[in-house]
């Protein structure tokens, strides 16, 4: 298959509460983004981590990897209903020229 | 953040027609676009990676009669979809980058939803 593995594939929160989403992956890679999509839209990148890097921050947004066991999560912190949308990680590896490989995707639903 | 655009954003057409999709970056230089599509509450699925003056190189699976790429300029690729059927009806979105470096991000487009009938 061409995609990663996300979990959950779908997820329903109250505003206030945070949100974690896994993102797995099978091969080596040079680095790993988010992308958020609202519904029929296109995609907003929002944070790239590299492979030799293991946590980031983005305002709300905290992205942790695991290289070793070929994972991501990404956090969202003090969720928001604006936040409602599809979230995706996507790898980036290099052979020549790159490409990007999306994962299956988890869509997310903040409850006012 | 760089302003990639999609035309047109939605299409209908019928069976057997071809449709042509633009993708232009509108302030800076793409060096590299990508084109991939999405079916509803689907992942997208990379079709084939664009390099300006240069033919596409397509994924395992995609048809290069069916799909035909065009990268005439820096700013600017095209996806003709070749003798549509409604199998190919799908969200198609393009993507955009200023290097071929893989720590260079990448601008989408709006994306555009082609219908078949």
């Amino acid at each position: 298959s061409q995609q990663g593995e996300e979990d959950p594939q779908a997820l329903s929160i109250q505003e206030g509460e945070n949100a974690t989403m896994n993102c797995s992956y099978k091969t080596s890679i040079n680095n790993l983004q988010w992308y958020r999509q609202n519904s029929g839209r296109g995609l907003v990148h929002l944070i790239l981590i590299r492979s030799n890097e293991r946590e980031k921050h983005s305002g709300r947004l905290r992205v942790t990897l695991d290289t070793s066991k070929k994972s991501s999560s990404l956090l969202i912190t003090a969720s928001r209903a604006a936040d409602t949308a599809s979230y995706f990680c996507a790898t980036v590896r290099y052979t020549g020229g790159f490409k990007t490989i999306f994962g299956a995707g988890t869509r997310l639903f903040v409850k006012a | 953040g760089a302003v990639v655009s999609q035309h047109p954003s939605r299409v209908i057409c019928k069976s057997g027609t071809s449709v042509k999709i633009e993708c232009r970056s509108l302030d800076f230089q793409a060096t590299t676009m990508f084109w991939y599509r999405q079916f509803p509450k689907q992942s997208l699925m990379l079709m084939a990676t664009s390099n300006e003056g240069s033919k596409a190189t397509y994924e395992q699976g995609v048809e290069k009669d069916k799909f035909l790429i065009n990268h005439a300029s820096l700013t600017l690729s095209t996806l003709t979809v070749t003798s549509a059927h409604p199998e190919d009806s799908s969200f198609y979105i393009c993507s955009a980058t200023s290097w071929p470096s893989p720590y260079n991000e990448q601008f989408f487009g709006p994306g555009t939803r082609l219908t078949v009938l």
